[in-house]
């Protein structure tokens, strides 16, 4: 298995309060990846990075921010929750050698009250 | 606007071999078909990609037909750890798409 984590695996908050989500790689791979999954909707991309300090959107961005200051780590924010940010939150890597195989990681459940 | 198009469940016996179809009729030429599944409350999983020939791994075979307008996931053996939802995709192996997983077949192997 690629060497993902995720943290924290599981988070309670309350509307308003921010929010970082960590995801840390130890494959020294380019492209990092945000996904959320809900039912009905599927796998949705939030943010990507193809390199450090370089990020761009996905498809669902608005309201998260994210930040790459290191190869090794992707940070998500939620800079003030809202119930509709509930949800299963995945990273996902991949190497820049052309190959578009991503490799996930475990996920973290996140429940905004 | 699906690419591929998906059996919503499917269901196989453990060691049967289980066969998993996808139409993509309007793949490109310079899109892969790629396979990736996920089991319940994990990250989601790659598992083989092709371009036109079929291929192998040690987790499934890829077959792909002709005309590249079908394709056909099999597990050899399948076991019961196999259960899981499996995600047809199409896309370009070396641009920077993301993916999109569409609603996928949910395979339930029976003991």
């Amino acid at each position: 298995d690629a060497g993902i984590t995720q943290s924290p695996r599981h988070k309670v908050t309350e509307t308003g309060t921010p929010v970082t989500l960590r995801c840390h790689q130890t494959e020294n791979h380019r492209y990092m990846y945000w996904y959320r999954q809900d039912p009905g909707h599927g796998l949705r991309l939030i943010h990507y990075s193809y390199g450090v300090k370089d990020t761009d959107k996905g498809e669902v961005s608005d309201g998260y921010s994210v930040s790459r200051s290191k190869t090794e780590d992707f940070l998500l924010t939620l800079e003030s929750a809202t119930s509709s940010q509930t949800s299963v939150y995945f990273c996902a890597i991949r190497s820049g050698s052309g190959v578009n195989e991503q490799f996930f990681g475990p996920g973290t459940r996140l429940t905004v009250l | 606007d699906a690419k591929t198009t998906q059996p919503p469940s499917m269901d196989c016996a453990e060691g049967r071999a289980a066969n998993l179809p996808c139409n993509h009729s309007t793949i490109s030429g310079n899109e892969y078909v790629y396979w990736y599944r996920q089991i319940h409350s994990q990250g989601p999983q790659y598992i083989i990609h092709g371009l036109k020939n079929n291929e192998t791994n040690e987790m499934a075979s890829l077959i792909i037909t002709e005309d590249r307008k079908s394709s056909t996931l099999i597990l050899p053996h399948a076991t019961l750890r196999d259960t899981a939802v499996y995600y047809c995709i199409v896309l370009n192996r070396f641009g920077n798409e993301k993916l999109t997983f569409g609603t996928g077949t949910r395979l339930t192997i029976i003991p």
